[in-house]
């Protein structure tokens, strides 16, 4: 069973940086995308990004110039950094396992809060 | 960007009945392999989203066979053969051709 676990500060002031983290278990990191997604408080989903295995990324047009993801294979971590975060980035933050044959999203965490607030 | 639109927003059901939730894509989904780039997704309240449908028609593992998908190009849809409460929340379709894009989401609850 695949399991990932977002981590990180619930509460980030406005023009820093927000860094998670994501760990995986019950399975490698290799041959997967890994991509974070978010949800303001009763909103629907926006897509943030992805990583591939090898490296290769894609962001969310909207997001590009704040975006970074990374994958720590050695830890089977990835990890989200978005900076000059504002109010309008307060949102549930979900990172998901994304498989390349089905291209889809097949394994979600269980998502974490992030507030942006002085 | 491939903008993703949704209907109806909010869908009322009566459990045993049928329901279906309409997706619609601002350019075609289908790649030139034969798969739609169309995936679907149920998240219950205050549970994270869980994958029914990918690429279109397939069930992802686990997924009830009440649920399907069927479409291509640029309209789809997920049908509920016989609705069981368990089976309220939003539901979202999502493109995975491009840039990854999420409809607005469709409401399920009971009447």
């Amino acid at each position: 069973q695949v399991l990932l676990h977002e981590s990180g500060p619930g509460l980030v002031k406005p023009s820093e940086t927000l860094s998670l983290t994501c760990t995986v278990s019950g399975g490698s990191i290799s041959s997967y995308y890994w991509s974070w997604i978010r949800q303001p408080p009763g909103k629907g989903l926006e897509y943030i990004g992805y990583m591939y295995y090898s490296g290769s990324t894609n962001y969310n047009p909207s997001l590009k110039s704040r975006v970074t993801i990374s994958i720590d294979t050695s830890k089977n971590q990835f990890s989200l950094k978005l900076r000059s975060v504002t109010a309008a980035d307060t949102a549930v933050y979900y990172c998901a396992r994304g498989d390349p044959e089905a291209a889809a999203l097949d394994y979600w965490g269980q998502g974490t809060l992030v507030t942006v607030s002085s | 960007d491939i903008v993703m639109t949704q209907s109806p927003l909010s869908l009322p059901v009566t459990p045993g009945e049928p329901a279906s939730i309409s997706c619609r894509s601002s350019q075609s989904l289908l790649h030139n392999n034969g798969y739609n780039y169309l995936d679907w997704f149920l998240q219950k309240p205050g549970q994270s989203p869980l994958l029914l449908i990918y690429l279109g028609s397939n069930r992802a593992s686990g997924v009830p066979d009440r649920f399907s998908g069927s479409g291509s190009g640029t309209d789809f849809t997920l049908k509920i053969s016989r609705v069981e409460a368990e089976d309220v929340g939003v539901y979202y379709c999502m493109q995975t051709l491009q840039t990854f894009t999420f409809g607005p989401g469709t409401k399920v609850d009971i009447k």
